[in-house]
């Protein structure tokens, strides 16, 4: 079957820095994405990688291991701002929709 | 602005009802998918139309139907509305076919409360 795992909720200081995991287990793969959701508001897209290594852009990576079937979202200086839920999401080649998880809500606390 | 736009932003109805929410994707962009996500569930994926044809199906019931026009942009229909209906509705779209490599933009959602 297709399963993807992330924590369901972590909690970080601002300033400091957090890794998010996710883990998945698809047919196929085509790609992992990262988005960020504000509570009640739409996802925006964050990453996405495709090849083994670590994906960096300003305080966000994104790092990719194809043969663990492991991700992870490192967030560094944390802000306030950044609370909200990260969501993983795989791309299979076998099919058009991508696979969701069911997020995970960091809180950040001053 | 993720360049989708979704409206209305909300919508409050009764059980029974039917109702229709609407989208335009990004210019340029020839997937529409459609998501729905309960109070503080993950998103759950309900269809994809590209270019005007029905492209991937998800847990889209069969009370709901959608639809994509020659403008591209695409319609959602819901009927016999439910209290368990009551969602946030999100539409996103991609540049092609919808790969698994292509990146999602998603609209603001419309927001819809069965009474």
């Amino acid at each position: 079957g297709q399963n993807i795992d992330q924590p369901t909720e972590m909690t970080a200081t601002e300033g400091a820095i957090v890794q998010i995991n996710c883990t998945y287990q698809t047919s196929g793969f085509n790609g992992l994405f990262w988005y960020q959701q504000h509570a009640g508001e739409a996802p925006t897209f964050l990453s996405y990688n495709v090849l083994d290594g670590l994906e960096e852009k300003g305080r966000f990576s994104s790092f990719l291991s194809r043969s663990k079937g492991y991700s992870y979202l490192l967030l560094k200086e944390l802000q306030m701002k950044d609370s909200a839920s990260y969501l993983c999401a795989v791309g299979r080649d076998s099919n058009y929709q991508l696979i969701w998880g069911a997020g995970t809500k960091l809180i950040i606390k001053p | 602005d993720s360049g989708v736009t979704q409206t209305p932003k909300h919508l409050i109805t009764a059980t029974g009802q039917r109702v229709t929410l609407r989208c335009s994707p990004r210019s340029g962009d020839l997937s529409v998918y459609w998501y729905q996500q309960s109070l503080d569930q993950g998103l759950q994926f309900l269809i994809q139309y590209y270019n005007g044809e029905e492209r991937a199906k998800g847990n889209i019931l069969e009370r709901f139907s959608a639809q994509q026009f020659p403008d591209l942009h695409s319609e959602l229909n819901l009927s016999s509305l439910e209290l368990g209906d009551s969602a946030l509705y999100f539409c996103a779209s991609s540049v092609g076919s919808g790969s698994g490599q292509e990146t999602q933009y998603f609209g603001p959602g419309t927001r819809l409360l069965v009474l």
